[in-house]
């Protein structure tokens, strides 16, 4: 089984500053690996897939890059509603399945 | 717009059997292109996939919940169904339903609002 890690746990920023999320997996994931936001309330929303392509409507603020076993999110300038948690997903190919990780928390420094 | 939405009772008692039911609106669940997942996560918790479904019937369970998991799909209805059984209280959860892209890459592109079922006596 691919266990996923994210670093840090939670990530302090101020609104206009970068944010930079990492996310670890076991084992080679390639680039089969998505990131999702949610905010407190709400369901899941992707953000990321294939490691690096934006999912629709999503801002061009957010940006993802890695392969095999290391990951980033990187959310150029932090607005107000950037304020959650993210969550890295890794996915096998065949049969399909996925593993989350723990999470980032992003607050407001 | 697709859409979609979980269903089922909210309060389930230890040792029985969860049931919910996920309705796609505004769209086929007959899609070439697309799986169909379960996902929950526990209060103030993490992620966690439970399994997927192709309509035509195939069907991916996480290993660690695959002996108590049942996942069904009815066409007719534009529905798919998750069964948990022998339920303890460590499968209170907000219970999510979400469409899985179906590679190249996959990923689950749309999600239900949840549903909470707490088990409890």
């Amino acid at each position: 089984e691919i266990v996923m890690t994210q670093s840090p746990a939670t990530l302090s920023v101020s609104p206009g500053e970068r944010a930079t999320l990492s996310c670890r997996a076991s084992q080679s994931v390639s680039s089969n690996l998505a990131w999702y936001q949610q905010r407190p309330g709400q369901s899941p929303r992707l953000l990321i897939y294939g490691a690096s392509t934006r999912a629709t409507g999503i801002p061009a603020r957010f940006s993802g890059s890695g392969s095999g076993t290391e990951f980033t999110l990187t959310i150029s300038s932090l607005q107000s509603e950037d304020f959650a948690v993210y969550y890295c997903q890794q996915y096998k190919n065949w049969p399909p399945s996925g593993t989350f990780g723990p999470g980032t928390k992003v607050d407001i420094k | 717009q697709l859409q979609l939405q979980e269903s089922g009772p909210g309060l389930v008692k230890p040792s029985e059997t969860l049931s919910l039911t996920c309705t796609v609106s505004g769209g086929s669940i007959r899609s070439f292109s697309y799986y169909w997942g379960w996902i929950r996560q526990p209060p103030g918790k993490g992620l966690d996939w439970i399994g997927s479904i192709y309509y035509a019937g195939s069907t991916f369970y996480n290993p660690s919940l695959k002996s108590r998991v049942t996942i069904s799909v009815d066409t007719s209805k534009n529905q798919f169904s998750l069964r948990l059984s022998s339920v303890t209280a460590a499968d209170t959860a907000v219970y999510y339903c979400a469409r899985l892209e179906g590679g190249p890459y996959w990923y689950f592109d749309l999600w239900g609002r949840g549903t909470l079922v707490t088990v409890s006596s």
